[in-house]
């Protein structure tokens, strides 16, 4: 058990449809991430929060939509995707920015996504 | 533009020698660097990291050096075990305020018994 629970691990969805990833850490950090790895590909962050707040976007589609309720739970919502968009989507969190940047975050499993 | 580089996509090596995983990058404002282990079907787990004011950081069987005028880091373990066989990371800090962290493509290492 790592600390960040990521569900489901994989997901298929049809470019139609509309799905929602779900992230949760009970380790009392902060701030949380979203990142992508496509195939043959480094990991790329998607989104940044801190105390709740989005800080970072990384230029990402409207079709992802990060949401943060609180600082334990982290969603990304996905609608009307498409077939490259299917990748392995690695959710983080760390005390804080700070400290993530210089002791690493803790990452989740992943949930393996396939849109068809 | 990649800024982080690991130019060899894997290495082998036997049980008890010396692993030496590579990293190279561009940004010379990075100001630490990070490294993460990756095991299939599981998350990135951090390793070790070192600031851009040091050469050298040691943790057990694990040592990073940095080159900054070369632009450069390495991963030496010491001795290598089967279980160090995994997918090894470079990961620069981008920037001090947002935490973001560049990813390199990653390097797979197999030690044999």
């Amino acid at each position: 058990e790592t600390g960040v629970t990521q569900t489901p691990r994989h997901l298929v969805m049809g470019m139609t449809n509309k799905k929602s990833l779900k992230c949760e850490q009970h380790l009392g950090h902060n701030a949380m991430y979203w990142y992508k790895q496509s195939a043959k590909k480094p990991l790329e962050l998607m989104f940044v929060y801190n105390f709740k707040e989005q800080t970072e976007n990384n230029s990402v589609p409207s079709r992802f939509s990060p949401e943060c309720p609180n600082s334990s739970h982290l969603f990304l919502h996905l609608h009307t995707l498409q077939p490259e968009d299917s990748a392995l989507y690695l959710c983080a969190s760390s005390q804080d920015l700070a400290v993530g940047g210089i002791y690493g975050y803790t990452f989740g499993s992943g949930t393996r996504l396939t849109v068809v | 533009d990649q800024q982080v580089k690991q130019n060899s996509p894997s290495l082998s090596v036997q049980e008890g020698r010396i692993s030496i995983l590579n990293c190279d990058y561009t940004n010379s404002m990075f100001d630490y660097f990070l490294w993460y282990k990756k095991y299939p079907a599981e998350g990135p787990t951090f390793l070790i990291s070192i600031s851009s004011i040091k050469d050298k950081n040691e943790d057990g069987r694990f040592t990073v050096f940095l080159n900054k005028s070369a632009k450069h880091l390495s991963l030496h373990i010491v001795p290598s075990q089967p279980g160090d066989s995994a997918v090894y990371f470079c990961a620069p800090r981008g920037s001090s305020n947002t935490g973001k962290l560049i990813f390199g493509q990653g390097t797979t290492l197999q030690v044999k018994p």
